[in-house]
């Protein structure tokens, strides 16, 4: 694998279920990060990891909680979500948490029932 | 802080005619700049980027932009499109000192035959 890769690419889940998201990167980067894409809304950053400590966190809901065991893995963890949760889930990676480029992974599809 | 706006949502044209996508930026300090390019249910992709030097930046699949240090700009070209170009384009700036990406709200370029 090179890059960034993210499982499952697709995700269909309850209300009440509990799922998580996966992300891997294999660019010996420092720095992870999750964004959330809805349909015309611009990309919104969600999370951000640098050395494997969370440094920063956009008010977001507790139903959605993020969990960085090294620098190459990133795990979205969610519990009782809303429908408007609903979205592509990216998770990027940069060589450090700031001035440089980020790459992406092809993202999660998460539907929401 | 840095901040981005991308001046077309939609850009629709034909096969083989130039393309131009506007992007300009605000910042009190030096940025490096980014054009990346999603397709439809995939990850974005770094297509160029300028951190210094020279103001044109050719990037891949044909693509150039040209910073303009004095009008605040960073457009996107390309002198003649294919059907498979046909994705969105997202603007991204960051403080050359070190902070994180932001993302521009993304143009939709539409390539007719």
């Amino acid at each position: 694998e090179t890059g960034v890769t993210q499982t499952p690419r697709h995700l269909v889940m309850g209300m009440t279920n509990k799922k998580s998201l996966k992300c891997e990167q294999h660019l010996g980067h420092n720095a992870m990060y999750w964004y959330k894409q809805s349909a015309k809304k611009p990309l919104e950053l969600m999370f951000v990891y640098s050395l494997e400590e969370r440094v920063e966190n956009n008010s977001v809901p507790s139903r959605f909680s993020p969990e960085c065991p090294n620098s190459s893995h990133l795990f979205l963890h969610l519990h009782t979500l809303q429908p408007e949760d609903s979205a592509l889930y990216l998770c990027a990676s940069s060589q450090t948490d700031r001035g440089r480029e980020q790459f992406f992974g092809p993202g999660t599809r998460l539907t929401v029932l | 802080a840095q901040s981005v706006t991308q001046l077309d949502s939609q850009v629709p044209v034909f096969e083989e005619a130039p393309v131009e996508l506007r992007c300009n930026y605000s910042s009190s300090v030096s940025v490096y700049l980014f054009w990346y390019v999603q397709y439809p249910n995939q990850g974005l992709q770094l297509l160029l980027k300028y951190l210094s030097g020279s103001t044109l930046v050719k990037g891949i699949n044909g693509f150039e932009a040209e910073f303009n240090k004095s009008q605040t700009s960073f457009h996107l070209r390309k002198p003649s499109v294919h059907i498979s170009d046909t994705a969105e384009y997202f603007c991204a700036v960051s403080a050359a000192s070190g902070s994180r990406l932001t993302f521009g709200e993304g143009t939709q370029l539409t390539v007719n035959p």
